[in-house]
């Protein structure tokens, strides 16, 4: 059964650091992973859509990772602001098509 | 940009209430879906409706449940007696194709359910 873990649950950072988020998954046997941002109280905006086949996808400021055979993905954001607050949620499709989210990572970009 | 649209964004009810939490798929989308996300816990999966059937459902999704396509645009999701811990954020989603392709699902801004 698939699982999908983010660590950290909470980071805080000071505005213009550059920083990581991780998701990993424990099947590696995934059509893509997707990262979303959530605000409060808010829906899901997706980010970033990577395939199985490829290692990297950029939007902006944002470059997720992809290693399928750790079983990880990485989100980093560059040069942050503090319009980038919310929480990160990756999720990875089941081969019937149902999303499997991790936690999410709630990041606080202080000014 | 296309959205999903969602209506109410708020609502509250009593225990035991029928309540129909509504949805405005993307126009040329094909796959439905509805999630939840139950406060300071993960967005979880509860049913995916393609061709006016549902393709798949969670434990979550008991005979409570139900999810109705009435016309071209509407995609409803009935929750016939409510429980309190039916509260919630309710979220639908839609996409062109399955999500088991490289396909993104576009959610909606959710109907937050609170069950009294």
């Amino acid at each position: 059964k698939q699982e999908v873990t983010q660590i950290p649950a909470a980071l805080s950072v000071p505005e213009g650091e550059n920083l990581v988020l991780n998701c990993s998954f424990t099947d590696s046997a995934i059509y893509n992973l997707q990262w979303f941002r959530q605000d409060p109280g808010k829906g899901l905006t997706s980010l970033l859509l990577i395939q199985s086949s490829q290692r990297e996808q950029t939007s902006g400021r944002l470059n997720a990772s992809l290693d399928k055979s750790s079983g990880r993905s990485t989100l980093y954001i560059a040069a942050s602001q503090p319009g980038d607050s919310a929480t990160y949620l990756c999720a990875v499709p089941s081969n019937t098509g149902k999303l499997i989210f991790g936690q999410g990572t709630t990041l606080q970009v202080k000014p | 940009e296309p959205e999903v649209t969602q209506t109410p964004s708020h609502q509250v009810t009593q225990m035991g209430q029928e309540v129909i939490l509504r949805c405005v798929p993307i126009s040329n989308h094909l796959y439905f879906y509805w999630y939840r996300q139950i406060l300071g816990q993960k967005v979880e999966f509860l049913v995916s409706f393609y061709n006016n059937e549902i393709s798949e459902k969670s434990e979550i999704f008991d005979d409570q449940f139900s999810v109705e396509r009435p016309d071209g645009s509407n995609f409803t999701l009935k929750i016939r007696s409510t429980k309190l811990e039916d509260s919630a954020m309710y979220f639908c989603a839609s996409s062109d194709r399955s999500a088991a392709t490289n396909e993104k699902l576009f959610f909606g801004s959710g109907t937050q359910l609170s069950v009294l």
